[in-house]
């Protein structure tokens, strides 16, 4: 149980356009979704955290305009990169919690979204 | 502010023990996890804290002291796929994650 997955696990896109990821939980329901990023060699970046139906919370320093939330189901998440630049280029990493798991705070991590812009 | 410290990088022998530290000062606490990241994959959870003491899985083992502001996690019997970067992250008091750098585990033969 508790499978996150996200698509597509890999984009190549060129600078200037927009490119949308999809989070889905797949086998329970997440109150809360978290998108991440993770440059080479570095941590793991919060972006912003989503809960079901309102807007999302976007850390200090993420370009809520550039970077769009939608959490429009308990199961699904997306994030549009808007007007991509070589430099958002990274690999994108989203999570959810349980609203119900055995664990409060755990969270689930999505396979990852490698993104190159050109 | 919020930080969390854990070693950037540590090798160890196929076959031996390695313990990775980790020491954290955040606005509250609601637990500690610890998660294994394989190059160019996401995380994968490992174990998670929140009263202290010793916490075994298998061959790996997570300690904690809400004393002290520390964890460790005890890696045994080392085998080359445990070559990964190990992440601590804790959760604060508004259950948000803040999360520590990672430290590269090498693993030689």
């Amino acid at each position: 149980g508790a499978v996150v997955s996200q698509h597509p696990s890999r984009v190549i896109c060129k600078s200037g356009t927009s490119v949308k990821i999809e989070c889905r939980s797949l086998d329970f329901q997440a109150t809360t979704m978290f998108w991440y990023r993770q440059f080479p060699k570095q941590s793991l970046m919060l972006m912003a955290t989503s809960n079901e139906g309102s807007k999302a919370t976007y850390e200090q320093g993420v370009e809520k305009d550039k970077f769009l939330i939608n959490h429009a189901s308990l199961t699904l998440s997306t994030l549009t990169v808007t007007s991509a630049h070589p430099e958002d280029s990274s690999f994108y990493i989203c999570s959810a919690r349980d609203r119900e798991g055995a664990s409060y705070n755990e969270q689930f991590f999505g396979p990852g979204t490698r993104l190159t812009v050109l | 502010g919020q930080n969390i410290d854990q070693p950037t990088e540590m090798t160890a022998t196929e076959g031996a023990i390695v313990q990775i530290n980790c020491t954290y000062q955040t606005s509250g606490f609601n637990g500690l996890f610890w998660y294994q990241q394989h190059a160019g994959e996401a995380p994968t959870f490992l174990s998670y804290n929140v009263l202290d003491g010793l916490e075994e899985k298998g061959r790996f083992s997570s300690f904690l002291s809400r004393s002290k502001g520390y964890s460790y996690l005890l890696l045994k019997e080392l085998q080359m796929k445990d070559s990964a970067s190990y992440l601590c992250a804790v959760v604060d008091s508004n259950y948000q994650l803040i999360w520590g750098a990672g430290t590269k585990l090498i693993i030689k033969p």
